[in-house]
């Protein structure tokens, strides 16, 4: 099972970046969404499609529709330049899979 | 506050195994599960197994199920996984994330990941 994200997405800062993850199963599964920089573990930013944890600036949010979810930031400032990773299960709800990642650059 | 500790990186050779630890505070342990993701040089996220610290049912992910091993200490407090008959190509650091009992989020906390350098 794979979840399909682009490699890239560029915006200039304070534009709205939109970052999306297709896979076959995400009608049934919930997605999350993390933010991964260099050398740093990654950071849940997205919960079950649309929940933001605490601590988690206003300007993210998550949307769903069929067999996409789309990650979106709103008002990109140059600390969110980074790669971003959309992770789900498989139809079985048992193997978690990620996808290949985006990354981020804030022009 | 809920913290993962892992252990230091560790250079190895083609055909042995590894080990890494994740000790961990600030939660009640057996409430969670662990997960295990690793991250090739340049590459993404690969999500490899699941535990729970709760009864230790596992799940791996089909492409790891023969080579690797989990654990978990309540005692300590403490995660591991045991990586076997290893590869120049499991050259990665590895992550041990504070996941959920039944949800499919690998984690909401993380460690700060194990280098572990395959090389002859």
């Amino acid at each position: 099972y794979e979840l399909t994200q682009p490699p890239s997405v560029s915006v200039s800062p304070g534009q709205t970046a939109r970052i999306t993850c297709s896979g076959d199963a995400l009608p049934k599964q919930f997605a999350y969404w993390y933010q991964q920089k260099p050398g740093q573990a990654p950071v849940v930013v997205i919960s079950k499609d649309t929940e933001r944890p605490s601590g988690i600036p206003e300007r993210f949010s998550g949307s769903t529709s069929g067999t996409t979810v789309t990650l979106t930031i709103s008002g990109v400032q140059a600390e969110d330049e980074a790669d971003y990773y959309c992770q789900s299960a498989d139809s079985t709800g048992i193997y978690r899979v990620f996808g290949g990642g985006t990354k981020l650059t804030v022009l | 506050q809920v913290q993962l500790v892992q252990s230091e990186a560790e250079v190895t050779q083609p055909g042995a195994s590894v080990r890494v630890s994740c000790k961990t505070s600030g939660y009640t342990f057996t409430d969670y599960a662990f997960s295990w993701v690793r991250q090739a040089p340049g590459q993404g996220l690969e999500w490899m197994a699941w535990i729970s610290a709760y009864n230790g049912n596992t799940v791996y992910a089909q492409r790891f199920q023969d080579r690797v091993s989990m654990s978990t200490d309540t005692s300590t407090r403490t995660a591991y996984m045991e990586l076997r008959s290893l590869r120049s190509d499991d050259t990665a650091v590895y992550y041990c994330a504070r996941a959920s009992l039944t949800a499919m989020l690998v984690g909401d906390y993380w460690g700060q990941g194990s280098l572990v350098t395959v090389s002859s």
